[in-house]
């Protein structure tokens, strides 16, 4: 059972561009949800990540909007750069120190 | 401060061998994670250590096993393997099973059955 359902699979965006990925989820228990950065070759690089009580959380470039009642949030990276582009991943996570549950990625391009 | 590392990078083996793969965590974290990344499939959590103990486990056969040591370093083995197991394996640590720190992963050992 896929608790985490992440889209678009790919995404094409023009340099300076907004790109957002958007998450839902299933299991009402989850109360921590990160975003992960992985380019090719290497492991996940946690990007950012936020809590339920919480709507909105800025860091630099990238946001995280997250929406309670529709069990939904998103990353949107504002002015995206070539070296943006990489596979994105959303998780979620029960209590502390538990395991992730990760979405399906979503490959990002970025174009000059 | 030193990442996750995890040893080998490649290994390559046939049907019917076992695999061993390691991961040292970043110093002072306690919890150690397997997670499996096949083409297509995403990460899938597979194995969690915190103390030298098992604490929870994914939906994988049991030919998947692991253990912590005292020094937290951990080891994934993978008995009779199958080609369904080409993926890559990616090691994460955190501080321990009651933080709320985030789980920071390693480059992974990319496993290649033939």
């Amino acid at each position: 059972q896929q608790q985490v359902k992440q889209s678009p699979q790919s995404l094409i965006v023009q340099k300076g561009g907004i790109s957002i990925i958007n998450c839902a989820y299933e299991n009402t228990a989850f109360d921590y949800f990160p975003w992960y950065q992985q380019f090719p070759g290497k492991g996940p690089a946690l990007l950012i990540a936020i809590r339920p009580d919480v709507s909105e959380k800025k860091e630099g470039r990238f946001t995280i909007s997250f929406n309670k009642s529709a069990k939904q949030f998103s990353l949107h990276i504002m002015d995206s750069q070539p070296g943006d582009s990489a596979t994105y991943f959303c998780a979620a996570r029960t209590g502390t120190a538990s395991k992730l549950t990760f979405g399906t990625g979503t490959r990002l391009q970025v174009t000059l | 401060e030193a990442g996750v590392t995890q040893s080998p990078t490649h290994l390559i083996k046939t049907r019917g061998q076992q695999a061993t793969l390691r991961c040292s965590p970043i110093s002072g974290h306690t919890s150690v994670y397997w997670y499996q990344q096949a083409l297509g499939l995403g990460l899938q959590f597979l194995l969690w250590y915190d103390e030298g103990e098992e604490r929870n486990r994914g939906n994988f056969p049991p030919r998947f096993s692991g253990r912590q040591f005292p020094n937290y370093s951990s080891e994934l083995n993978v008995n009779a393997l199958e080609l369904e197991d080409s993926a890559l394996y990616l090691c994460a640590s955190s501080p321990g099973q009651y933080s709320n720190q985030p789980q920071h992963f390693g480059d992974g050992t990319r496993l290649s059955i033939l």
